[in-house]
């Protein structure tokens, strides 16, 4: 267990709608990061929070958004979903901003499909 | 940018026998190495990492991995492969201390092990 909480770990919607994903950080991780696993893809960063702030972007499209709340959580925002974006998405916590060296903690991950 | 190489998409090897999984790298400056297994149905479990130091670095479940900077390689290995070691493996670099891009993970492709009986 590696001590990272996604829910729902799975959802199942339909094209046009938005969805909500959760992540419960690791105790005493500030860094939060997002991550998307498809198989044309593969795994992808999209974003990185660290204390609430934004730290880093990565290839996350306009139609998604994120935010990091003041008791560390995170929480992806998907809209006006496509069936491209069924996927399964990770979230992952380490300790500082993410330049140290310690590694970061991945959750189960929630798996998205968009019928 | 960073990049990482995962040549094989699959490695077979029977129970018993050493496995080598290999991995390149690009970065800018000196890199931060990671190596993850993902179970079914699971995310990804951290195996090891290398920052700096002994080129060949010890992680969890038996599993080593050597560094080698004039390759750019990243290559896991175990002397003695067991079934329970078929999963899905990924390599990851990231930006050393003083780089920009703070905690982005690069990943490669993934490799599917195989362990035989």
């Amino acid at each position: 267990d590696s001590g990272v909480t996604q829910t729902p770990k799975h959802l199942i919607t339909a094209t046009g709608q938005r969805v909500t994903l959760r992540c419960s950080p690791r105790s005493g991780d500030l860094s939060v990061y997002w991550y998307q696993q498809s198989l044309d893809q593969g795994l992808q960063f999209l974003i990185q929070y660290y204390n609430g702030e934004e730290r880093a972007k990565g290839n996350i499209l306009e139609r998604f958004s994120a935010q990091q709340f003041p008791d560390l959580h995170s929480e992806l925002n998907l809209s006006s979903l496509e069936l491209g974006d069924s996927a399964l998405y990770f979230c992952a916590s380490s300790v500082g901003q993410g330049a140290s060296n310690q590694p970061q903690h991945f959750g189960d991950g929630t798996r998205l499909s968009i019928l | 940018a960073q990049s990482v190489a995962q040549p094989e998409d699959q490695v077979n090897v029977a129970e018993g026998n050493p496995l080598t999984v290999k991995c390149t790298y690009s970065v800018s400056g000196n890199p931060y190495l990671f190596w993850y297994v993902q179970y079914p149905n699971r995310g990804l479990q951290f195996l090891l990492k290398y920052i700096t130091g002994d080129n060949l670095v010890k992680g969890s479940y038996g599993f080593e991995a050597e560094f080698n900077k004039s390759q750019t390689s990243f290559h896991l290995k175990k002397p003695s492969a067991l079934v329970s070691d078929s999963a899905l493996y990924f390599c990851a670099v990231r930006e050393g201390a003083g780089g920009t891009s703070y905690g982005k993970l690069t990943f490669g492709q993934g490799t599917i092990l195989t362990v035989h009986p």
